[in-house]
C-alpha cells in the first residue's frame, strides 16, 4: 500500500532550527512536496524534490533520499509565524498525491 | 496569472439538508480539479478528481457527489448531509498539461453539520 509517515507534533524555540522528517512508500515515485498550512487556511507550496539531495530556499530547505524513502524539511531561524502544520506528500506513478497527516509545529518564544 | 476561488467560506447546515460548494479556476485551460476534505487535526482526504468536463473519479464511497459542468468549474454536492460530513473542504487544481503533481488550493470551505 501507499503510506506517508511524519510526526504528529513538534515544538521548537524561536530563533532555533527544526527538522521535520517524512518517510514514504508509494507505487512508483515522481517526487515529493512539502506544503505549509496555517490553522484554518489552505495549504501553500513550500518545496518540491525529485532528485536526491538538498534544495535550499531561504530559511527553508528540503532533503530527499530516494533509496531510503526519506525526506526532511529544515526550518532555520524560526519565527513565530512559522507555527503551522507541515504536510509531506509523495507523488505516485499516476501523478496522484499521497498525503501525510501533517506535522503541527509549535514555536515558543 | 492563475487564480482559484471557492465558496462559501463558512456554512452551518442541519443534518439531512443539501449541500453545494462551488469552485472556479481562472487563467488556465483544462486543469485537473480536486475536492479534498480535512477533518480536524487530520490529513487531506481526496474525495473527487476530474481530468475534464463530465469526467469525475471518486476516491471514497460517501453521500457526496461532484460535477464538472464547465472546464474550470467544479461543484461538490450532497442531497442529505450527515454529521460526519463536517470538515474543511478544499478545492484544488493542477496543470493538466505539464502534470507535475503540484496543487494550488482554494481558500477552503468550513462546513459544520449540526
Amino acid at each position: 500500500g501507499q503510506n506517508i509517515d511524519q510526526p504528529t507534533e513538534m515544538t521548537a524555540t524561536e530563533g532555533a532550527i527544526v527538522q521535520i522528517n517524512c518517510t514514504y512508500q508509494t507505487s512508483g515515485f515522481n517526487g515529493l512536496f512539502w506544503y505549509q498550512q496555517h490553522a484554518g487556511e489552505a495549504p501553500t507550496f513550500l518545496s518540491y524534490n525529485v532528485l536526491d539531495g538538498l534544495e535550499e530556499k531561504g530559511r527553508f530547505s528540503s532533503f530527499l533520499s530516494r533509496s531510503k524513502g526519506y525526506s526532511y524539511l529544515l526550518l532555520k531561524e524560526l519565527q513565530m509565524k512559522d507555527s503551522a502544520s507541515y504536510l509531506c506528500a509523495g507523488i505516485d506513478s499516476n501523478y496522484q498525491l499521497i498525503w501525510g497527516a501533517g506535522t503541527k509545529l509549535i514555536i515558543k518564544p | 496569472s492563475q487564480t482559484i476561488h471557492q465558496w462559501p467560506a463558512t456554512l452551518v447546515q442541519p443534518v439531512g439538508s443539501p449541500l453545494s460548494l462551488e469552485c472556479t479556476v481562472e487563467g488556465t485551460s483544462n486543469p485537473n480539479l480536486y475536492w479534498y476534505r480535512q477533518a480536524a487535526g487530520r490529513g487531506l482526504q481526496l474525495l473527487f478528481y476530474s481530468v475534464g468536463i463530465g469526467q469525475i473519479s471518486s476516491e471514497v464511497p460517501q453521500n457526496l457527489s461532484a460535477s464538472r459542468p464547465q472546464d474550470r468549474q467544479f461543484i461538490l454536492s450532497s442531497k442529505k448531509l450527515l454529521l460526519s460530513d463536517s470538515g474543511f473542504y478544499l478545492c484544488a487544481w493542477s496543470d493538466g498539461t505539464r502534470n507535475t503533481g503540484e496543487l494550488f488550493f482554494g481558500e477552503g470551505s468550513r462546513l459544520t453539520v449540526l
